[in-house]
């Protein structure tokens, strides 16, 4: 059954640093999200990005944060300077149409020390 | 924006007991997703329910989209059911983002 897959599952990284995020979506998929959760809260959205643009992008989602998708296979999120108060899980999520159901990858554990 | 609240916010049971979580929301919606965060911390997809009900072994949903609520059922429950439910909603209005709620947590014990 395909599924969605996130590396690394963990990442450990200095605040300041950049962290690129990847995500390989379902192959026939074209809706791609990334979400978040700080841990012991809900999960929240991050943003959203069909037809190589981001279509919507929550509050949390500012200027250091980026999505890109480099190739026909890779989706990825960077966070250009980061902060202790990005440490979280980052899910990747992707459908096949809008308003279907959204398939999520296990997710990376981002700790900013 | 639309709320969705979730009930009850922990679930103690013992083994073999059944359960019913709730999921309330506050308008229409196009999707309505239930997942299990097991203690690694992935997201398992249960049920994409926007309406109507459906079964997967010992867990069914239903939702009722016209009362806005939606209701999980967990049978016969097993230590392995451990671990936070989350119900996530697609509001209905120029968005295909995913609202979830703050999720009930259940220890099943055995």
């Amino acid at each position: 059954e395909p599924e969605v897959t996130q590396t690394p599952s963990h990442q450990v990284t200095q605040m300041g640093q950049e962290v690129i995020l990847r995500c390989v979506p379902i192959s026939n998929h074209l809706y791609f999200y990334w979400y978040r959760q700080i841990l012991g809260q809900k999960v929240e959205f991050l943003v959203s990005f069909y037809n190589n643009e981001i279509s919507e992008k929550s509050e949390i989602f500012d200027d250091q944060f980026s999505v890109e998708r480099p190739d026909g296979s890779n989706f990825t999120l960077k966070i250009r300077s980061t902060k202790l108060e990005d440490s979280a899980m980052y899910f990747c999520a992707s459908t096949q149409d809008r308003d279907n159901e959204q398939f999520f990858g296990p997710g990376t554990r981002l700790t900013v020390l | 924006g639309i709320q969705v609240e979730q009930s009850p916010p922990d679930l103690i049971l013992q083994e073999g007991a059944n359960s019913t979580l709730r999921c309330n929301f506050s308008d229409s919606v196009n999707n309505l997703q239930w997942f299990h965060q097991n203690p690694w911390g992935q997201l398992i997809n249960l049920f994409y329910i926007p309406s109507g009900t459906k079964q997967n072994g010992r867990l069914s949903a239903t939702t009722v989209a016209t009362e806005r609520y939606s209701l999980l059922y967990i049978s016969s429950s097993q230590t392995t059911d451990s671990g936070v439910y989350f119900c996530a909603v697609e509001w209905s209005y120029n968005t295909d983002k995913l609202i979830f709620g703050t999720g009930t947590r259940l220890q099943v014990f055995p």
